[in-house]
């Protein structure tokens, strides 16, 4: 089965500082996306940014951007300039497509809190 | 696009009750997820359809829990009979071939 962890339960962060959310996944699959959300207090799952397997590049969305490293498996979101609007819950999600399957699973999450 | 749209909002019920919570997925997606979260368990996926033909239910807990989903526009989860355990937020998500998954706002369900 493939999982998702994200090994930092809680985070906090001074507004306007860059903070780095860690992800990392386990695959046997050579093509695939990466996502991470976001999911403030009024719960709705909002997508911040994606990352396609096959690209070198890593993805950049305004101020969120993503460090991927395909040979150790891991995905991590960096926030810069951290606005406090950016306080939720932040979860690092990878769809399990092995064959026919499609499960987008998700990481336990990471409460990020962004301080004034 | 509306987004994907799920009712109701907030469901409250007695034990025993049948729950049903109905989803809307956007238009041209072919991909419809079910989650459930939680504190103690985080986000579940319990069951996804592609083209409207259920996929995998492996997560669905119990035989209390059903999905159907009619059309490519409706997809309902039924509970029945409801449990104080099955107090949770439900997700409806779609996607369109196997892309990002876009959320609705979800149920809270509470059940006493």
């Amino acid at each position: 089965a493939q999982t998702v962890t994200q090994s930092q339960p809680e985070m906090s962060v001074q507004e306007a500082e860059t903070v780095t959310l860690s992800c990392t996944y386990d695959t046997s699959e050579n093509n695939y996306y990466l996502f991470w959300y976001k999911q403030p207090p009024s719960r709705q799952m909002i997508l911040v940014i994606r990352q396609e397997a096959y690209k070198q590049q890593n993805a950049t969305e305004n101020r969120f951007s993503v460090n991927f490293q395909k040979a150790a498996k891991s995905f991590s979101l960096k926030i810069s300039d951290s606005q406090l609007g950016d306080t939720a819950m932040y979860f690092c999600a990878f769809p399990d497509s092995g064959g026919s399957n499609y499960k987008l699973t998700f990481g336990k999450g990471t409460l990020l809190t962004v301080n004034p | 696009d509306a987004g994907v749209i799920q009712s109701p909002r907030h469901e409250v019920t007695e034990m025993g009750q049948e729950v049903t919570l109905r989803c809307k997925p956007i238009s041209g997606h072919d991909y419809l997820f079910w989650y459930r979260q939680t504190m103690m368990r985080g986000l579940e996926l319990l069951i996804y359809f592609n083209n409207n033909v259920p996929i995998d239910d492996s997560g669905m807990p119990e035989d209390r829990f059903s999905a159907k989903m009619p059309n490519a526009s409706f997809s309902t989860l039924k509970i029945q009979p409801s449990e104080p355990r099955d107090s949770a937020v439900y997700f409806c998500a779609s996607s369109f071939q196997r892309s990002e998954a876009f959320f609705g706002q979800g149920t809270r369900l509470t059940v006493v």
